[in-house]
């Protein structure tokens, strides 16, 4: 079994501030970990991807994702928040070995950007 | 051109009534899924199928039927539309190993 914990269903930050946002699996096997962004009226998009290679993942758009396998964690980051990064962020799962390619999906976090 | 295309984009239709999103893909990945995106729910997964023979339920299929026509097609049906199926559908594409998906743009349905 596999899921996904977003932490915050709204994230506002302030146009040059860090932005973190927060990801908890729980799988019984080694996961792949991913990060998609929706743009408003959009479909998903791929941010970046955990797959078994090196821990500190760098997506597109400047953000990044460290996998910590001690804290069941993927949260994603990025140093300065633009005003183009305001979106919805979802975290999803899928367990490594699974006889096909199930994501679950968290709930995800609708992140605003203030100027 | 886009990967994914979804037809329609968006629709509204009454209860009881038949209707048929579609998704068409040039990627050529063998996989292809239907998901339903609700507010504080994230995606949830309707169907999915690997090849053309080859279809299976996800988690919330109850309702909905799906016909794999081509590799490239794959569409979702509501047979009787009810208003809890009011919802954004998302069609995606995967490729082995690594099962990354693409995703279409999005079919907003509004069941009156």
């Amino acid at each position: 079994a596999q899921s996904v914990t977003q932490l915050g269903s709204h994230v506002s930050v302030s146009e040059g501030a860090l932005v973190l946002l927060r990801c908890n699996y729980s799988s019984s096997v080694p996961p792949y970990l991913f990060w998609y962004v929706q743009y408003p009226n959009q479909g998903l998009q791929l941010l970046l991807k955990y797959t078994s290679a090196a821990t500190l993942v760098k997506g597109i758009n400047g953000f990044e994702a460290e996998f910590k396998k001690s804290e069941t964690s993927f949260h994603l980051t990025k140093p300065s928040a633009h005003m183009s990064d305001a979106a919805e962020y979802f975290c999803a799962v899928r367990a490594i070995g699974t006889s096909y390619g199930k994501l679950t999906f968290g709930q995800g976090t609708i992140l605003t950007v203030h100027p | 051109d886009a990967d994914v295309t979804q037809t329609p984009r968006n629709r509204i239709t009454k209860t009881g009534k038949r209707i048929m999103l579609e998704c068409s893909q040039t990627k050529g990945h063998d996989r292809m899924y239907w998901y339903r995106q609700d507010p504080g729910l994230g995606l949830r997964l309707i169907y999915y199928s690997f090849d053309v023979k080859d279809i299976n339920k996800g988690e919330i299929s109850d309702g909905y039927s799906v016909s794999r026509q081509a590799q490239a097609k794959f569409s979702l049906s509501l047979e009787s539309a009810i208003p809890n199926q009011t919802a954004l559908y998302f069609c995606a594409t995967s490729e082995q190993p690594q099962e990354t998906q693409y995703f279409g743009p999005g079919t907003r349905l509004l069941v009156l």
